[in-house]
Protein backbone atom coordinates (compact mmCIF):
# COMPACT_ATOMS: atom_id res chain seq x y z
CA UNK A 1 0.00 0.00 0.00
CA UNK A 2 1.19 3.28 -0.39
CA UNK A 3 3.31 5.35 2.32
CA UNK A 4 4.67 8.30 3.08
CA UNK A 5 8.45 8.81 4.60
CA UNK A 6 10.02 12.31 6.04
CA UNK A 7 13.24 12.98 6.09
CA UNK A 8 15.57 15.92 6.55
CA UNK A 9 17.45 17.08 9.27
CA UNK A 10 16.71 17.02 13.21
CA UNK A 11 18.40 20.39 14.17
CA UNK A 12 18.19 23.44 12.45
CA UNK A 13 19.98 26.97 13.26
CA UNK A 14 18.06 29.91 13.92
CA UNK A 15 17.66 32.18 10.25
CA UNK A 16 18.29 29.50 8.56
CA UNK A 17 16.66 26.75 6.04
CA UNK A 18 14.09 23.99 6.79
CA UNK A 19 14.68 21.49 4.30
CA UNK A 20 12.07 18.02 4.53
CA UNK A 21 11.30 15.59 2.18
CA UNK A 22 8.58 13.67 1.63
CA UNK A 23 8.86 10.05 -0.39
CA UNK A 24 6.09 8.48 -1.70
CA UNK A 25 6.18 4.60 -1.59
CA UNK A 26 4.00 2.21 -3.22
CA UNK A 27 2.47 4.14 -5.20
CA UNK A 28 2.63 6.91 -7.95
CA UNK A 29 3.11 10.37 -7.00
CA UNK A 30 1.48 11.09 -10.02
CA UNK A 31 -1.93 8.77 -9.71
CA UNK A 32 -5.46 9.61 -8.78
CA UNK A 33 -6.59 13.06 -7.63
CA UNK A 34 -4.38 14.24 -4.37
CA UNK A 35 -2.62 17.05 -3.57
CA UNK A 36 0.38 16.43 -1.41
CA UNK A 37 0.71 18.53 2.07
CA UNK A 38 2.80 19.26 5.11
CA UNK A 39 1.66 19.83 8.23
CA UNK A 40 3.10 20.50 11.54
CA UNK A 41 2.73 20.09 15.13
CA UNK A 42 4.70 21.62 17.69
CA UNK A 43 4.82 19.79 20.56
CA UNK A 44 1.87 19.63 22.72
CA UNK A 45 0.06 21.45 20.87
CA UNK A 46 -2.25 21.30 17.53
CA UNK A 47 -2.14 20.40 13.91
CA UNK A 48 -0.95 23.51 11.09
CA UNK A 49 -1.37 23.54 7.57
CA UNK A 50 1.82 24.79 6.28
CA UNK A 51 0.79 24.03 2.54
CA UNK A 52 0.13 22.01 -0.24
CA UNK A 53 1.21 21.00 -3.57
CA UNK A 54 -0.68 19.47 -7.15
CA UNK A 55 1.93 16.88 -9.35
CA UNK A 56 0.62 20.36 -11.72
CA UNK A 57 3.45 22.05 -9.42
CA UNK A 58 0.70 24.38 -8.87
CA UNK A 59 0.94 25.34 -4.24
CA UNK A 60 -1.00 27.15 -2.17
CA UNK A 61 0.54 28.47 1.16
CA UNK A 62 -0.23 29.03 4.80
CA UNK A 63 -0.65 32.88 5.12
CA UNK A 64 0.96 33.20 7.82
CA UNK A 65 4.30 31.77 7.18
CA UNK A 66 4.42 35.30 5.17
CA UNK A 67 6.16 33.75 2.15
CA UNK A 68 8.77 32.17 4.10
CA UNK A 69 7.36 28.63 2.85
CA UNK A 70 7.74 27.06 -0.79
CA UNK A 71 7.26 23.00 -1.84
CA UNK A 72 8.16 21.32 -4.82
CA UNK A 73 7.98 18.08 -6.40
CA UNK A 74 10.07 15.61 -7.90
CA UNK A 75 8.04 13.35 -9.92
CA UNK A 76 10.76 11.33 -10.89
CA UNK A 77 11.94 10.57 -7.30
CA UNK A 78 7.94 10.26 -6.26
CA UNK A 79 9.02 13.64 -3.70
CA UNK A 80 7.81 16.24 -2.76
CA UNK A 81 10.20 18.65 -0.53
CA UNK A 82 9.59 21.80 2.11
CA UNK A 83 11.54 24.49 2.64
CA UNK A 84 10.97 27.40 5.27
CA UNK A 85 13.20 29.97 5.46
CA UNK A 86 14.24 32.21 8.17
CA UNK A 87 13.42 30.06 11.11
CA UNK A 88 12.80 30.66 14.53
CA UNK A 89 12.32 28.42 17.93
CA UNK A 90 8.49 28.70 17.08
CA UNK A 91 9.32 26.61 13.55
CA UNK A 92 10.02 23.67 16.32
CA UNK A 93 7.40 21.19 15.59
CA UNK A 94 6.48 17.55 14.18
CA UNK A 95 6.85 17.80 10.29
CA UNK A 96 4.17 15.36 8.79
CA UNK A 97 3.69 14.70 5.29
CA UNK A 98 0.31 13.81 4.02
CA UNK A 99 -1.79 13.20 0.97
CA UNK A 100 -4.48 15.06 0.14
CA UNK A 101 -7.71 14.05 -1.96
CA UNK A 102 -9.89 16.19 -3.91
CA UNK A 103 -11.96 14.17 -5.45
CA UNK A 104 -11.84 16.45 -9.14
CA UNK A 105 -13.58 19.32 -6.83
CA UNK A 106 -16.09 16.94 -5.00
CA UNK A 107 -14.14 16.79 -1.53
CA UNK A 108 -11.06 17.25 0.62
CA UNK A 109 -9.06 15.64 3.00
CA UNK A 110 -6.38 13.65 4.16
CA UNK A 111 -6.50 10.24 3.78
CA UNK A 112 -2.64 9.43 4.45
CA UNK A 113 0.04 10.79 6.89
CA UNK A 114 3.64 9.94 7.52
CA UNK A 115 4.75 9.01 10.94
CA UNK A 116 6.18 12.57 10.75
CA UNK A 117 9.85 14.06 12.22
CA UNK A 118 10.62 16.42 14.72
CA UNK A 119 12.58 19.08 13.78
CA UNK A 120 14.37 21.83 16.51
CA UNK A 121 15.32 25.11 16.14
CA UNK A 122 18.13 25.66 17.87
CA UNK A 123 21.86 27.06 18.07
CA UNK B 1 -7.20 32.18 8.11
CA UNK B 2 -7.78 31.37 11.81
CA UNK B 3 -8.28 27.97 13.16
CA UNK B 4 -11.71 26.05 14.20
CA UNK B 5 -12.67 26.12 17.59
CA UNK B 6 -12.90 23.37 19.48
CA UNK B 7 -13.40 22.49 23.34
CA UNK B 8 -10.02 21.36 24.62
CA UNK B 9 -11.37 18.61 26.09
CA UNK B 10 -13.95 16.47 27.02
CA UNK B 11 -15.11 13.44 29.12
CA UNK B 12 -17.32 10.17 29.13
CA UNK B 13 -17.97 7.01 30.70
CA UNK B 14 -17.77 3.82 28.40
CA UNK B 15 -20.86 3.16 27.23
CA UNK B 16 -21.69 6.88 26.29
CA UNK B 17 -22.41 9.50 23.94
CA UNK B 18 -20.10 12.27 23.12
CA UNK B 19 -20.00 15.46 21.36
CA UNK B 20 -17.15 17.77 19.73
CA UNK B 21 -18.19 20.67 18.39
CA UNK B 22 -16.06 22.50 15.76
CA UNK B 23 -16.87 25.95 15.22
CA UNK B 24 -15.94 28.06 12.09
CA UNK B 25 -17.15 30.79 9.35
CA UNK B 26 -18.98 30.94 6.60
CA UNK B 27 -15.99 31.12 4.71
CA UNK B 28 -14.71 27.57 5.56
CA UNK B 29 -17.01 25.38 7.86
CA UNK B 30 -20.05 27.31 6.63
CA UNK B 31 -19.61 27.41 3.36
CA UNK B 32 -18.46 23.80 2.57
CA UNK B 33 -19.47 20.45 2.97
CA UNK B 34 -15.29 19.57 3.33
CA UNK B 35 -14.94 19.10 6.71
CA UNK B 36 -13.11 16.11 8.25
CA UNK B 37 -12.06 14.91 11.35
CA UNK B 38 -8.95 12.84 12.84
CA UNK B 39 -8.45 10.91 15.62
CA UNK B 40 -4.83 10.96 17.56
CA UNK B 41 -3.01 9.39 19.75
CA UNK B 42 0.07 10.79 21.81
CA UNK B 43 3.36 10.16 19.58
CA UNK B 44 1.36 9.14 16.52
CA UNK B 45 0.50 10.52 13.14
CA UNK B 46 -3.80 11.67 12.82
CA UNK B 47 -5.86 9.32 11.20
CA UNK B 48 -8.91 9.98 9.05
CA UNK B 49 -12.33 9.30 11.05
CA UNK B 50 -15.05 11.42 9.07
CA UNK B 51 -14.88 13.01 5.76
CA UNK B 52 -17.53 15.22 3.82
CA UNK B 53 -19.08 15.88 7.00
CA UNK B 54 -20.36 12.69 7.52
CA UNK B 55 -19.18 10.12 5.75
CA UNK B 56 -16.68 7.44 6.93
CA UNK B 57 -13.62 5.83 5.64
CA UNK B 58 -13.53 2.06 5.42
CA UNK B 59 -12.78 0.38 8.13
CA UNK B 60 -14.12 3.49 10.85
CA UNK B 61 -16.33 2.42 13.57
CA UNK B 62 -19.81 3.11 12.61
CA UNK B 63 -19.69 4.44 16.30
CA UNK B 64 -18.23 7.92 15.04
CA UNK B 65 -20.50 9.97 13.37
CA UNK B 66 -20.13 13.47 11.89
CA UNK B 67 -22.82 16.56 11.35
CA UNK B 68 -23.04 19.80 10.52
CA UNK B 69 -25.17 23.39 11.19
CA UNK B 70 -23.90 26.40 9.93
CA UNK B 71 -20.84 27.33 10.94
CA UNK B 72 -20.31 23.99 13.74
CA UNK B 73 -19.61 21.08 12.81
CA UNK B 74 -19.73 18.01 15.34
CA UNK B 75 -18.19 14.64 15.76
CA UNK B 76 -20.41 12.36 17.84
CA UNK B 77 -18.81 9.20 18.95
CA UNK B 78 -21.54 6.60 20.61
CA UNK B 79 -21.37 3.98 22.90
CA UNK B 80 -17.71 5.13 24.15
CA UNK B 81 -14.90 2.61 24.65
CA UNK B 82 -11.85 3.25 26.35
CA UNK B 83 -9.56 3.42 22.84
CA UNK B 84 -11.58 5.89 22.16
CA UNK B 85 -9.24 8.13 24.35
CA UNK B 86 -7.33 10.61 22.15
CA UNK B 87 -7.10 13.73 20.54
CA UNK B 88 -9.30 14.77 17.82
CA UNK B 89 -9.14 17.88 14.98
CA UNK B 90 -11.32 19.14 12.86
CA UNK B 91 -10.51 20.84 9.44
CA UNK B 92 -12.26 21.79 7.04
CA UNK B 93 -11.54 23.55 2.93
CA UNK B 94 -11.28 26.77 2.59
CA UNK B 95 -10.04 28.59 -0.60
CA UNK B 96 -7.59 26.42 -1.63
CA UNK B 97 -6.14 25.91 1.28
CA UNK B 98 -6.96 23.90 4.55
CA UNK B 99 -7.89 25.34 8.47
CA UNK B 100 -7.42 22.93 11.44
CA UNK B 101 -9.42 23.10 14.48
CA UNK B 102 -7.15 23.63 18.01
CA UNK B 103 -8.02 19.41 18.61
CA UNK B 104 -10.22 18.30 21.91
CA UNK B 105 -9.02 15.52 24.27
CA UNK B 106 -11.33 12.75 24.58
CA UNK B 107 -10.57 11.51 28.30
CA UNK B 108 -12.55 8.04 28.88
CA UNK B 109 -13.26 8.18 32.47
Amino acid sequence: QVQLQESGPGLVKPSQTLSLTCTVSGGSINSGDYYWSCIRQPVGKGLEWIGHIYTSGSTNYNPSLKGRVTISVDSSKNQFSLKLNSVTAADTAVYYCARGYYGSGTTWYFDLWGRGTLVTVSS
Amino acid sequence: QSALTQPASVSGSPGQSITISCTGTSSDVGAYNYVSWYQQYPGKAPKLMIYDVNKRPSGVSNRFSGSKSGNTASLTISGLQAEDEADYYCSSYTRSSTVFGGGTMLTVL
